[in-house]
């Protein structure tokens, strides 16, 4: 089946500091890459999403590209801020299938 | 905007009851929802896939069963957890489709505590 692994957590970084999560997935379709955000006591919510390899996503400064010869799809941000402190998920979605599947999510925490 | 409302936001049972959890998609219509849950120290897993006039797919380890669910229209779903145990306890979200942008929303979750 379908399955994504990212960058095992807690991650603690100093606030300015660059922020790289790593993720990788496996499907046997063609999928769509997601990055989501989760706060305290609320549901994910998307940060952006990929459809197509060799594409990049973006917003509020975070950035991956879907690299499908590596199967890839690498959160960077250049500068954290303590707002960035959450869990972030990697998730793929395999085209034509409404399923989502999660990656175990990094706890990301930023120190002023 | 479109908005995913999840009631209620927090539940207790004791061992053995069951209880039931909404799902209202606000600023759009809902084709589709799924439902997840998250148990502690775990990622979200897909408990089972609703679309309007179709028949409602359950993953594996979850069944109609043990977590029941009705999607009567485009905006409202719910789902009904029976004879809870302390397995059971986490955070349900329910994640709806919109049919015109084809993006999925998730509510902020219900969480339940079994004791």
């Amino acid at each position: 089946g379908d399955s994504v692994t990212q960058t095992e957590g807690p991650v603690t970084l100093s606030e300015g500091t660059s922020l790289t999560v790593n993720c990788s997935y496996e499907t046997k379709q063609y999928p769509t890459l997601f990055w989501y955000v989760q706060y305290p006591g609320e549901g994910p919510q998307l940060l952006f999403k990929v459809p197509k390899a060799n594409e990049k996503g973006s917003s509020r400064g975070f950035e991956a590209t879907y690299n499908k010869e590596a199967t890839s799809f690498h959160l960077q941000k250049a500068s954290v801020q303590e707002s960035d402190s959450a869990v972030y998920y990697c998730a793929l979605s395999p085209y034509g299938n409404e399923k989502i599947t999660f990656g175990a999510g990094t706890k990301l925490t930023i120190k002023p | 905007g479109a908005l995913v409302y999840q009631y209620p936001r927090r539940t207790i049972c004791k061992s053995g009851t069951s209880m039931r959890m909404e799902c209202q998609a606000v600023g759009f219509q809902a084709t589709s929802v799924a439902w997840y849950r998250q148990s502690p120290q775990k990622t979200f897993e897909l408990i089972a896939l609703s679309t309007v006039n179709s028949a409602i797919k359950y993953e594996q380890n979850f069944t109609q069963e043990k977590f029941p669910i009705s999607h009567p229209n485009l905006s409202f779903s719910s789902m009904t957890v029976l004879n809870a145990y302390l397995e059971d306890r986490g955070l349900y979200l329910c994640g709806a489709r919109d049919w015109g942008s084809y993006e999925q929303y998730f509510g902020p979750g219900t969480r339940l505590t079994v004791l």
